[in-house]
């Protein structure tokens, strides 16, 4: 089984500043790996497949990068309703796996 | 509108059994293939079974391969999970997910349905 390794586990930033999270896979997924969102109370919201595209509806200020091992989950400059927890997973084998998660919080 | 609503969770003995249900609809049913991801308690989330849109590929995480059994109804636009020898451990919130296919991401949740596993 593929093990996603995220970090940080917490990430404190403050609206307006540029969030920059990991995801480091314990072997090569390709670029198939996914980023999601989830706020409190809610399900997941899917915003990047594939590494790097964006999924319907979700701002310009989410970018997907990486390849192979190493991803990164970048937003921009922060809003408010960015502050929640990023999960990533990957497609590449069976069973599917997720990271374990980064809460980005308010400082 | 893609709409995902589970039903059926709630609260049950350790080595018991219980049915959830997903209700589809704003999409063709047929044409996708559908998931149940879990998230225990402030935890982190847990693929646990897949079906393709046919039934023909089904696919299980092995920590509830043998007890849970995925399958769908497309003429009632439905998925269920049938869950048995349910353990402490199998408690969470269940998510009723749709994917364009089975090698696929996780398109579009539903709300989730909490299963409580306890004496």
């Amino acid at each position: 089984e593929i093990v996603l390794t995220q970090s940080p586990a917490t990430l404190s930033l403050s609206p307006g500043e540029r969030a920059t999270l990991s995801c480091r896979a314990s072997q090569s997924v390709s670029n198939y790996l996914a980023w999601y969102q989830q706020k409190a109370g809610q399900a997941p919201r899917l915003l990047i497949y594939d590494a790097s595209n964006r999924a319907t509806g979700i701002p310009a200020r989410f970018s997907g990068s990486g390849s192979g091992t190493d991803f990164t989950l970048t937003i921009s400059s922060l809003e408010p309703e960015d502050f929640a927890v990023y999960f990533c997973q990957q497609r590449s084998t069976w069973p599917r796996t997720f990271g374990r998660g980064t809460k980005l919080e308010i400082k | 509108e893609v709409q995902l609503v589970e039903s059926g969770g709630g609260l049950v003995k350790p080595g018991g059994s219980l049915r959830l249900s997903c209700a589809a609809s704003g999409f063709t049913f047929s044409d996708y293939s559908m998931n149940w991801v879990r998230q225990a308690p402030g935890k982190g989330l847990e693929w646990v079974s897949s079906i393709s849109a046919t039934s023909y590929y089904i696919y299980y995480a092995d920590s509830v391969k043998g007890r849970f059994t995925i399958s769908r109804e497309n003429a009632k636009n439905s998925l269920f999970l049938q869950m048995k020898f349910l353990r402490a451990e199998d408690t969470a919130v269940y998510y009723c997910v749709q994917s364009r296919s089975l090698e696929y991401y996780f398109d579009y949740w539903g709300q989730g349905t909490l299963v409580t596993v306890s004496s």
